[in-house]
């Protein structure tokens, strides 16, 4: 299976601030890499699929980089509405597997 | 608007079993891949199973093969997730989601609310 592995589990930031979170993949995965937001009592959202797709509907403030191994979301200015946990998955291969998920708090 | 409704979760016993329901709606249902994905209380994402349009083929995770079946109902749009011997690690909030990127292993766009199932005696 392919291990996907978030940093930072979890961080505090501001209002205006420009988050970045990591995933790093146990293999090379192409671009088969989507992430999700979740809030709590809520089902997971999809932000980007591709790697750096963005889902229909979602803000131009969220972007997603990287391929092989390494990939990035960025939230260029984090907003109230963006606290929450966010999620990479790799779907190149059985199983789908997801990273651990970074919480990302107010400060 | 593409819409799935989960339902059927409950507190069962440890080796007993429970039945879980999707219904979809919005979308033909017939023409898609859909999947299990759960989520354990405070815990991250796991996938649990794919099944095909017509349900003749399932991908599902090693921890649940053998206790675990999967099938659809198109003619109801309806999906299905029959859980046998079940436990406590098996507790979690079960979601369904429409496959919606084909590629490898599939991603989704769609997700359901989800249906709790609590394992515990």
């Amino acid at each position: 299976d392919i291990q996907m592995t978030q940093s930072p589990s979890s961080l505090s930031a501001s209002v205006g601030d420009r988050v970045t979170i990591t995933c790093r993949a146990s293999q090379g995965i192409n671009n088969y890499l989507a992430w999700f937001q979740q809030k709590p009592g809520k089902a997971p959202k999809s932000l980007i699929y591709g790697a750096f797709n963005l889902q229909s509907g979602v803000p131009s403030k969220f972007s997603g980089s990287g391929s092989g191994t390494d990939f990035s979301l960025t939230i260029s200015s984090l907003q109230p509405e963006d606290f929450a946990t966010y999620y990479c998955q790799q779907y190149y291969s059985y199983p789908p597997t997801f990273g651990g998920g970074t919480k990302v708090e107010f400060k | 608007e593409v819409q799935l409704v989960e339902s059927g979760g409950g507190l069962v016993q440890p080796g007993g079993s429970l039945r879980l329901s999707c219904t979809a709606s919005g979308f033909t249902f017939s023409s898609y891949w859909m999947s299990w994905v759960r989520q354990a209380p405070g815990k991250g994402l796991e996938w649990v199973a794919n099944i095909n349009p017509d349900g003749s083929g399932t991908f599902s995770v090693d921890s649940v093969k053998g206790r675990f079946t999967f099938s659809r109902d198109n003619t109801k749009n309806s999906l299905f997730l029959q859980m046998n011997s079940l436990r406590a690690e098996d507790t979690a909030l079960y979601y369904c989601a429409r496959v919606d990127i084909l590629s490898g292993s599939g991603s989704w766009f769609h997700w359901g609310q989800g249906s709790l199932v609590a394992v515990s005696s």
